[in-house]
């Protein structure tokens, strides 16, 4: 058990629809990350968190958004889903949010299936 | 050219053989380098992590890390069909790099 939490997790809903993808890091960790995996397709980073603020951007779409609360737990919102969004969503953690020890740990998963 | 690089494979070997997974980077600013096993459809989990060149041995498994060539591989020793998994490297600068994975497949 890496110690970061995810939920739910399995989300089936409809295209056009919204969903919110939840994850609390592991205790003491400052920094969140959230990937998306399609398919037999490699992590492709989304968004990482550091403390409440938005530390760095990846691939992320414009219909996607995330945050991170006081408490240090985030949640990635998905709307006007397609298809094409179906995937394994992943939330990591770390420490800090830009050291040179930054190793991640991974939570279980998120499995979206789009209808 | 992609900051790090690994061959997706898949790779299908015999019990019992020695498995070598191998990556290559470009940045020589990267400093801790990483081993995660993914089983299908779960979360990668951490298996080793190193920071100087040289090996590093846990069990069946051994990380060994060359900085002047930009080369890292991961050694498996007696792989078992439990051994199946996508193998990911990944290296930190300041943010972490992830290889594409390998795929590997050990036949009983």
């Amino acid at each position: 058990d890496s110690g970061v939490t995810q939920t739910p997790k399995h989300l089936i809903t409809a295209t056009g629809q919204r969903v919110t993808l939840r994850c609390s890091p592991r205790s003491g960790d400052l920094s969140v990350y959230w990937y998306q995996q399609s398919l037999d397709q490699g992590l492709q980073f989304l968004i990482q968190y550091y403390n409440g603020e938005e530390r760095a951007k990846g691939n992320i779409l414009e219909r996607f958004s995330a945050q991170q609360f006081p408490d240090l737990h985030s949640e990635l919102n998905l709307s006007s889903l397609e298809l094409g969004d179906s995937a394994l969503y992943f939330c990591a953690s770390s420490v800090a949010g830009g050291s040179t020890k930054n190793i991640q740990y991974f939570g279980a998963g998120t499995r979206l299936s789009v209808l | 050219q992609k900051e790090v690089e690994q061959d997706p494979g898949p790779l299908s070997v015999p019990e019992g053989a020695i498995v070598s997974l191998n990556c290559t980077y470009s940045n020589s600013a990267f400093q801790y380098f990483m081993w995660y096993r993914q089983y299908s459809r779960k979360g990668p989990e951490l298996l080793m992590y190193t920071y100087s060149s040289g090996n590093k041995e846990d069990g069946r498994f051994t990380a060994q890390v060359d900085k002047s060539s930009k080369y890292i591989s991961l050694f498996i020793r007696d792989s078992q069909p439990s051994d199946s998994a996508t193998y990911l490297c990944a290296m930190i600068k300041n943010d972490m790099r992830f290889g594409a994975g390998t795929r590997l497949t050990v036949k009983p």
